[in-house]
Parts: structure tokens; sequence; C-alpha cells
């Protein structure tokens, strides 16, 4: 049963436009949410979070939307850039708890 | 300051055989574990610590053993090796401050299990 759900596994986006990526989780115990980017050959980057109590957090190019009625998280790049392409993995947990649950991952492409 | 090391990078093993990944963190972080990851199923996670001297299992701990003696080492053992367990292996670290937690991975240990 995947409790944390990628269901894109890839997505192609003009350099400068904006991505998003979508993760939907389905244990209603979850309060803290990850996203993390990996390269080929290397562990994955923490990138950004987000605490349930919020429905936004901004870092620089980096937002991410929560909508907890929905279960739903999602990832905004905007403007897209040629390093961006990578796969991204969201996570999630109980903050209870120490164990993450990452979804499959969504490879992003970004075109020059 | 190296943050997460993971040896070897790369390891065959036989069926049958035992071997241990080596993961060590220089961030003085209480939370370390391991993962597995597998093409199509995102990363697993197989143990974890949340100090020297205690560990639990997470979603997928069958065949490994791990021990965390010192805060800085977490070593993953496989104690007699088989085919499924062919997969790249993180371990990581994290530390929680004001409700914010922020986890680091180290490289990698891709395993091909013959």
């Amino acid at each position: 049963d995947q409790q944390v759900k990628q269901n894109s596994p890839s997505l192609s986006v003009q350099e400068g436009r904006i991505s998003i990526l979508n993760c939907d989780y389905t244990n209603s115990m979850f309060d803290y949410f990850l996203w993390y980017k990996k390269y080929p050959a290397e562990g994955p980057t923490f990138l950004i979070s987000i605490s349930s109590i919020k429905d936004k957090n901004e870092d620089g190019r980096f937002t991410v939307f929560l909508n907890k009625s929905a279960k739903h998280l999602s990832l905004h790049i905007v403007p897209s850039q040629p390093g961006d392409s990578a796969v991204y993995f969201c996570a999630a947990k109980d903050s209870g708890t120490y164990k993450y649950i990452f979804g499959t991952g969504t490879r992003l492409k970004v075109l020059a | 300051n190296a943050g997460v090391t993971q040896t070897p990078k790369f390891q065959v093993l036989k069926t049958g055989q035992s071997m241990t990944l080596q993961c060590a963190q220089d961030m003085n972080h209480e939370y370390m574990s391991w993962y597995r990851q597998d093409p199509g199923m995102g990363l697993r996670l197989i143990h974890y610590s949340v100090g020297a001297g205690i560990t639990d299992q997470g979603e997928v701990p069958n065949g490994y053993n791990v021990s965390r003696s010192t805060t800085e080492d977490f070593p993953l053992r496989l104690l007699s090796a088989a085919p499924s367990q062919t997969s790249v292996y993180f371990c990581a670290s994290s530390y929680r401050v004001g409700g914010r937690e922020t986890q680091y991975f180290g490289p990698g240990t891709r395993l091909l299990v013959l």
C-alpha cells in the first residue's frame, strides 16, 4: 500500500517556465512533508519542507503548497533552469515518529 | 566537515555471503537511517536509530541488522545476501530544530548480489 504517491513518473518543461510536481498521500497522521532532488549516482539532497500548520512555504525559486483536505502537496519551481533536471522525491512523516515515507519520484527534464 | 560518508561505493556479493555497509556522519546528528532504492519503488526505510544504543525497524527490515554504538557510525549488516537485496543503499542523518527537520544523505552504495 503506497502511502505517498507521485503519479507522474516524468515531466518536461521549457527553460524559464514553471515546473509543477505533484504528490498525494493517504495517511492522515502525516504532518511534515519534504521534497528532495536527486542527481544520478548521488544521494538525495533536501530542497524544502512544510509542516501541516502551514499551507505554503517558499525558498527562492522553490515553493511547496500543501492542501490538507485533499491530502495533496505540490512543488513549484519558477523559473525552471536546465540544472533543475533531476529526479524529485516527496516524503512524508508523522512528526511523532522518525519514519520518512517516500514517493516513487518524478523525473524532471528542463529543456534549454 | 565531510557530512555523511558511505563505504564501499560498489560491491558484488555471492548469494549467502555476508557484509557490512559502513555509514558515518560528522555533524553530531542524533537520528540516522538506512534506505534502499529500487527502480520504481522510491526510497524505502530499512532501519533507523534515534541515538546511540537505540535502533528500530523501518518498512523493509528483513535480512538486515544494524547497531549504533556511537553517534557517528551506523553500519548496516547483510547476514546472508540474496539476489533480492540487489539495490542502491543510502544512509542518512538528520536533526530537528524548532519543528523543522533536515535530512542529509550519503552518496550511496550500489550492491549487486549474484
